[in-house]
């Protein structure tokens, strides 16, 4: 066990439609980040948190946005989903700085049919 | 530009064998790399690390090989049991600032009594 929760685990949405994931980081972590894992790929990074602020992001649109709360928890939200958005949601807690360990939740598995 | 991609995306292994799981990088640049395994329905675990003033570092039945010449690492797995079967990703924090990791697309290691 990581200590980083996810929910919920499974989720099905129909397209255009609107969702929100949750994260709560490991103990004493301050920095969270969201990956994407499409079927049989490896993750992609989405975006990153610290200190409540967005503190990186990769190639996903704007609908694709997140938060970070004052005990480091944190939520992605998707709007207009696409079917494309079906993929395995992970969330990454650690402390900030090159080279230290992220600790994965066990991801949240998005549907949208 | 920067990628982390792996040669075989399948490996076969009966127990007790010795597992290779190779992993190129392009990025000349790179100092850190870590190894994750991923098993069905789990977010990815880290396994090992390694700088790239080092060639070789080695953990509990895993040792990671580094060759910088060629822009390769490999994960060994001495003695493989059924409990490694899981899919293998190498990763690279690209060094921006922020931690961020670039994954391949990942090695299925299944291992077979």
């Amino acid at each position: 066990e990581t200590g980083v929760t996810q929910s919920p685990t499974h989720l099905i949405k129909t397209r255009g439609q609107q969702v929100t994931l949750r994260c709560s980081s490991q103990s004493g972590h301050n920095t969270v980040s969201w990956y994407q894992q499409a079927l049989g790929q490896g993750p992609q990074f989405i975006f990153q948190y610290y200190r409540e602020e967005e503190n990186g992001r990769g190639n996903f649109p704007p609908r694709f946005s997140g938060l970070q709360f004052p005990n480091y928890s944190s939520e992605l939200n998707v709007n207009a989903l696409e079917l494309d958005d079906s993929a395995l949601y992970l969330c990454a807690s650690s402390f900030v700085g090159i080279g230290t360990e992220a600790f994965f939740g066990q991801g949240t598995r998005l549907t949208v049919v | 530009g920067e990628s982390v991609g792996l040669h075989l995306p399948t490996l076969s292994v009966q127990e007790g064998d010795n597992s290779i799981i190779n992993c190129a990088y392009s990025n000349s640049a790179s100092d850190y790399f870590i190894w994750y395994k991923q098993e069905s329905g789990k977010g990815p675990q880290f396994i090992i690390d390694i700088r790239s003033n080092m060639d070789k570092r080695q953990g509990q039945r895993v040792t990671v090989l580094l060759n910088k010449t060629v822009k390769h690492l490999s994960l060994q797995i001495a003695a493989t049991q059924p409990g490694d079967s899981a899919v293998y990703f190498c990763a690279e924090p690209p060094g921006t600032g922020f931690q961020k990791l670039v994954f391949g697309t990942g090695t299925r290691l299944l291992v077979s009594p």
